[in-house]
């Protein structure tokens, strides 16, 4: 079984940046497609950002393109989330997920990681 | 994009009751289509994928049905600890859309 943990997760004034890390175990890591999902509080499932096992295809979702990027490091067992101009609509409880292959759903899902953006 | 409704947006049940939740989508997804259970506090869990295959560890009281553009998630005789949200997502194409959810409620 196995697990992500993500960190990174802090209050941050609009315009600012933030990077937000996740840590894989227990499976191979290099062998599946990765996604960043977040959650507003109170609110429902949004999928931001997608990266393929050997980091050659990302997708990104309207409301982040151009201000997210998605990156991993295979070596490291590692995803990450570089967000640049934070605005206050990407508060949110950012989760990282893995896919059981390309267009599989979500098996294993991390913890979340808290981000806030408030001046 | 593909916009999933998920119907109800509450249940309240009792426990051993049946609960029949609903997804439709804006357009066929054929049977790309998962189940999650969210409790507060927690990250999702998977429960339902390929519309009817249940996930490692759930218990047989879960199942899915459908295909196309409407889906049903059915918990057979509730639990306590079934009180949840249940959100439905797509996994035809970018961006993989969630529903709105429907929380479940057991009385």
């Amino acid at each position: 079984e196995g697990q992500l943990l993500e960190s990174g997760g802090h209050l941050v004034q609009p315009g600012g940046s933030l990077r937000l890390s996740c840590a894989a175990s227990g499976f191979t890591f290099n062998n599946y497609a990765m996604h960043w999902v977040r959650q507003a509080p109170g609110k429902g499932l949004e999928c931001v950002a997608y990266i393929s096992g050997a980091s050659s295809t990302t997708y990104y979702t309207d409301p982040v393109r151009g201000r997210f990027t998605v990156s991993r490091d295979n070596s490291k067992s590692t995803l990450y989330l570089q967000m640049d101009t934070l605005r206050a609509e990407d508060t949110a409880l950012y989760f990282c997920a893995k896919a059981r292959n390309t267009y599989g759903a979500f098996d294993i899902w991390g913890q979340g990681a808290m981000v806030t953006v408030s001046s | 994009e593909i916009v999933l409704t998920q119907s109800p947006a509450t249940l309240s049940l009792s426990p051993g009751e049946r609960a029949t939740l609903s997804c439709r989508a804006s357009q066929s997804v054929g049977y790309s289509l998962a189940w999650y259970q969210q409790k507060p506090g927690q990250a999702p869990r998977l429960v339902i994928y390929e519309a009817s295959s249940r996930a490692a560890g759930l218990p047989a009281r879960f199942s899915g049905s459908g295909s196309g553009r409407d889906f049903t998630l059915t918990i057979s005789s509730l639990e306590p600890e079934d009180s949840a949200v249940y959100y439905c997502q797509h996994r035809v194409d970018w961006p993989p859309t969630f529903g709105g959810g429907t929380k479940v409620e057991i009385q």
